[in-house]
């Protein structure tokens, strides 16, 4: 079956620092791949998302590519704020019934 | 816009007893999802529906139940709740389904069973 792979956290950053999270899949078929971000006490809202090979999300100065050889779409950002501290979720969603979402990244980004 | 809302935003529960969480949209969306949060597990789907008067399971649907009546709410109930059912759950919507569809989440509630 669909199953997503996150890089294990927590990740702790310290300001202006760069941020790398791995997301690896594997699904067949070619779904949508996202990335939501779950602040402190909030429900989960998108952040970025990539609907075929090749393509590249942005929103916020994090950015991520849809990487079909590789089964990859890694999370990135050049220089991290405190205010981007958060749980990260990668996820794959082929139909709506079918969901798949990742265990979750915790970043902390310090002062 | 309030977006999706979720009622109540935490419950203490013992053994047994049966509850009823509600989720309400005002997004005028087709679907409607029911997860829950558990450390360590992501998010895992319960329950979804694709439009008023449907339902259908997902991931983990034993010991749910759901109902649409209304194309702006989606209930999901507990008969009979158990321990292992402490969890965050969360709503979602979506205007479609399609899969390359945002689905937008409420705040969660917090249900602990003891």
């Amino acid at each position: 079956g669909d199953s997503v792979t996150q890089m294990e956290g927590p990740v702790t950053l310290s300001e202006e620092a760069c941020l790398t999270i791995n997301c690896t899949y594997t699904a067949t078929g070619y779904p949508s791949l996202f990335w939501y971000v779950q602040y402190p006490g909030e429900g989960l809202q998108l952040l970025l998302k990539a609907t075929k090979a090749d393509d590249k999300g942005s929103n916020k100065g994090f950015e991520a590519t849809y990487r079909k050889e590789t089964t990859s779409f890694h999370l990135e950002k050049g220089s991290v704020q405190v205010s981007d501290s958060a749980v990260y979720f990668c996820a794959l969603i082929p139909n709506a019934g079918k969901s798949t979402f990742g265990d979750g990244t915790t970043l902390t980004v310090k002062p | 816009n309030a977006g999706v809302t979720q009622t109540p935003k935490f419950r203490v529960l013992k053994t047994g007893q049966s509850m009823t969480l509600l989720c309400a949209q005002d997004m005028n969306h087709e679907y409607m999802y029911w997860y829950r949060q558990d450390p360590g597990m992501g998010l895992r789907l319960i329950h979804y529906s694709v439009g008023e008067g449907t339902t259908a399971k997902g991931e983990v649907p034993d010991g749910y139940n759901v109902s649409r009546l209304k194309k702006q709410n989606f209930l999901l109930g507990l008969e009979s709740a158990a321990p292992s059912q402490t969890s965050v759950y969360f709503c979602a919507s979506s205007p479609s389904g399609g899969a390359f569809e945002t689905q937008y989440f409420g705040p969660g509630t917090r249900l602990l069973v003891l």
